[in-house]
């Protein structure tokens, strides 16, 4: 496809739980972004990826989260052991250059429910 | 670290008339600047955005932006706005020598008929 999609869109998990969430970016798009978005805030910064190295995660809220891009182009976002202050929208963005301002393209995200 | 603040979470206006979604950051030496649209159930994308020379910077569906440097201000504009314009509205900034943008919370255009 033309854009970055995203797999699940949406996903439901019990507390505890461990969830993936898959990230299609656009491509040969070098720069990769994971993003999470609680309800009424806007995106914020998880973690970067060129091609398969992860530059920073500086944004990971803590050990539980994880995430790979083994190829240089699928991404994978792993959250273990899943807690209620992980609902929100996982938002992922991927843009043609590495290390610029160049337009993110953005995903439409996968909502977790954390029950 | 860099903060965005956009003061107006809902700005509701009537078809064809004018609006400005007003968004504010915290100073840096150098920034750029974003604004995003996020329509529903569709991920965001950008409207427009300044990186360097003019600071009066338009997208494509007749919305405008100016960077005002000495109110630290990038606020959004449209003379006459559509139905279809009802969306949320982010705006981001990242400062100058990094790529990680700080987004605002976000501003919901509802626009009546």
């Amino acid at each position: 496809g033309a854009g970055v999609s995203q797999s699940p869109r949406y996903k439901v998990a019990k507390r505890g739980q461990d969830v993936a969430l898959r990230c299609d970016p656009i491509s040969g798009h070098v720069s990769l972004f994971w993003y999470q978005q609680a309800l009424g805030q806007g995106p914020e910064f998880l973690t970067y990826f060129q091609n398969e190295a992860q530059l920073d995660k500086s944004g990971l809220p803590s050990d539980r989260f994880f995430a790979e891009r083994p190829e240089g182009s699928v991404s994978t976002l792993k959250i273990q052991r899943t807690q209620q202050e992980d609902s929100a929208v996982y938002l992922c963005a991927s843009s043609s250059r590495a290390g610029t301002t160049d337009t993110q393209y953005f995903g439409p995200g996968t909502r977790l429910t954390v029950l | 670290a860099q903060s965005v603040t956009q003061l107006d979470s809902q700005v509701p206006v009537f078809e064809e008339a004018p609006v400005e979604l007003r968004c504010n950051y915290s100073s840096s030496v150098s920034v750029y600047l974003f604004w995003y649209v996020q329509y529903p159930n569709q991920g965001l994308q950008l409207l427009l955005k300044y990186l360097s020379g003019s600071t009066l910077v338009e997208s494509i569906n007749g919305f405008e932006a100016e960077f005002n440097k000495s109110q630290t201000s990038f606020h959004l504009r449209k003379p006459s706005v559509h139905i279809s314009d009802t969306a949320e509205y982010f705006c981001a900034v990242i400062k100058g020598g990094s790529y990680i943008p700080t987004f605002g919370r976000g501003t919901s255009l509802i626009v009546h008929p």
